[in-house]
């Protein structure tokens, strides 16, 4: 049986690049979720795909962040210039369309020097 | 919009015995789902436990149950027996009205042996 995976694990960058992150669901789920958990908080919704569509988006998710999920499969988070702000734990989920349980990977952390 | 509050930062138990996780919500949804997840130190996110508020009764899971008070907006989780692989994060969630997860801050719950 084969979760949700993530790559990296783990990231350190300095301020100012780009860094992308990958998640790839378990193989018949087709919603796709990804939330960003900092320090002593619980996570917080980023954005979901269904399929290969972006159907939400929060309005954490600055212009600097981009998410795709182009074949409806694996999904890329990227963020472009990053900033201090940015370190926090990436957390990637999914779920079969028609149920409520969201399935987690066990994230890509990120520190931004 | 919705909101989960956790009001205990940190519990601990005696191994084998009882505790209670507090959970408040705020919605104006009248379908939603809720659910305690559980984060152990380093680990990946795993559900314990879900409720769906159109049913009134209350979920159970082994020795994980919930005390659902509707009404009250309540969702507390009672953990029995308690066991040292017990301690961890747990987050309380809920999903109405989107696809989102909305989480809790976390409680971390220390077992003593």
């Amino acid at each position: 049986d084969t979760g949700v995976s993530q790559n990296p694990r783990h990231k350190i960058t300095k301020r100012g690049q780009n860094v992308t992150f990958r998640c790839d669901p378990i193989s018949e789920h087709n919603r796709l979720y990804w939330y960003r958990q900092t320090l002593g908080q619980g996570p917080e919704f980023l954005t979901y795909f269904q399929n290969e569509a972006q159907l939400e988006k929060s309005r954490l998710l600055s212009d600097r962040f981009s998410a795709e999920r182009p074949k409806g499969s694996f999904s890329t988070l990227e963020i472009q210039r990053t900033e201090q702000g940015d370190s926090a734990m990436y957390l990637c989920a999914s779920s079969l369309q028609g149920t409520d349980t969201q399935y987690f990977g066990p994230g890509t952390r990120l520190t931004v020097l | 919009a919705q909101t989960v509050t956790q009001s205990q930062p940190e519990m601990s138990v005696q191994e084998a015995e009882t505790v209670t996780l507090s959970c408040t919500y705020d919605t104006s949804e009248s379908d939603y789902y809720l659910f305690w997840y559980k984060q152990p130190p380093s680990r990946q996110m795993i559900l314990v436990i879900r409720q769906e508020a159109y049913k009134q009764q209350n979920a159970t899971e082994n020795r994980f149950s919930v005390n659902f008070q509707k009404a009250a907006k309540s969702f507390s989780l009672k953990i029995s027996d308690s066991q040292l692989g017990d301690a961890a994060m747990y987050f309380c969630a809920q999903q109405g009205g989107s696809e989102k997860l909305v989480f809790g801050k976390g409680t971390k719950l220390t077992v003593n042996p």
